[in-house]
């Protein structure tokens, strides 16, 4: 069965760097994409970046660019993304999910557990 | 950015009842758009994609319609495993964008 299993919380300091991790199982990881959305305590769900499980292309959203990088190993079928810089509003669970279909058109049909992170002094 | 916009923010229900649910979006997004449910302390789980098509192992009381700007989530009778948050998402362009979400609660 497809499984996408991640990384324990994160406890961090403002201006500190992060890495996730996503590790998958079940499927082909080179068929699908991967995809990070989080969400901060209490709201919805905002999407942060795409990476192509095939050829590591990226797309990601305009308020991270610079900030976070998504890579994968597919030798280990797992995806990975730092963050830097960190901020108190980075406070969020931060979920990895399997893209379906070929981007733009995209549902995200498996996910991760999240990871919580905390962002504080 | 395509802004979703949901409606309404959140609703009171019983088991069995019908829970309509409408999501706006701020240009024509044809009929990419997507469902999700999520509960609580739990990561969201795909319902309906491409505005009206079912994921696999999804109960078909669940619903989807609309295309272009205007779209709506049926539940066609309400259990008690689906008081939860639903979102709609847009895939018809990235930045893929979520609405702020949906709660159903019970009444």
């Amino acid at each position: 069965q497809v499984q996408l299993v991640q990384s324990g919380a994160e406890v961090k300091k403002p201006g500190a760097s992060v890495e996730f991790s996503c590790k998958t199982s079940g499927y082909s990881f080179r068929n699908y994409d991967i995809n990070w959305v989080r969400q901060a305590p209490g709201q919805g769900l905002e999407w942060m970046g795409w990476i192509s499980g095939y050829n590591g292309n990226t797309d990601y959203a305009q308020k991270f660019q610079g900030r976070v990088t998504l890579t994968t190993d597919t030798s280990t079928n797992i995806a990975y993304m730092e963050m830097r810089s960190l901020r108190s509003d980075d406070t969020a669970v931060y979920f990895c999910a399997r893209g379906r279909g070929q981007p733009p058109d995209q549902s995200f049909d498996y996910w991760g557990q999240g990871t919580p992170v905390t962002v504080s002094s | 950015d395509i802004q979703m916009t949901q409606s309404p923010s959140s609703l009171s229900a019983s088991v069995g009842d019908r829970v309509t649910i409408t999501c706006r979006a701020s240009q024509s997004i044809s009929t990419y758009l997507n469902w999700y449910q999520q509960r609580p302390g739990k990561a969201p789980k795909l319902l309906l994609y491409d505005a009206s098509s079912l994921q696999s192992g999804v109960p078909s009381r669940f619903s989807g319609s609309g295309s272009g700007t205007d779209f709506t989530l049926t539940i066609s009778s309400l259990q008690p495993e689906d008081f939860a948050t639903y979102y709609c998402q847009q895939s018809y362009r990235t930045s893929w964008t979520f609405g702020l979400g949906t709660m159903v609660e019970i009444k």
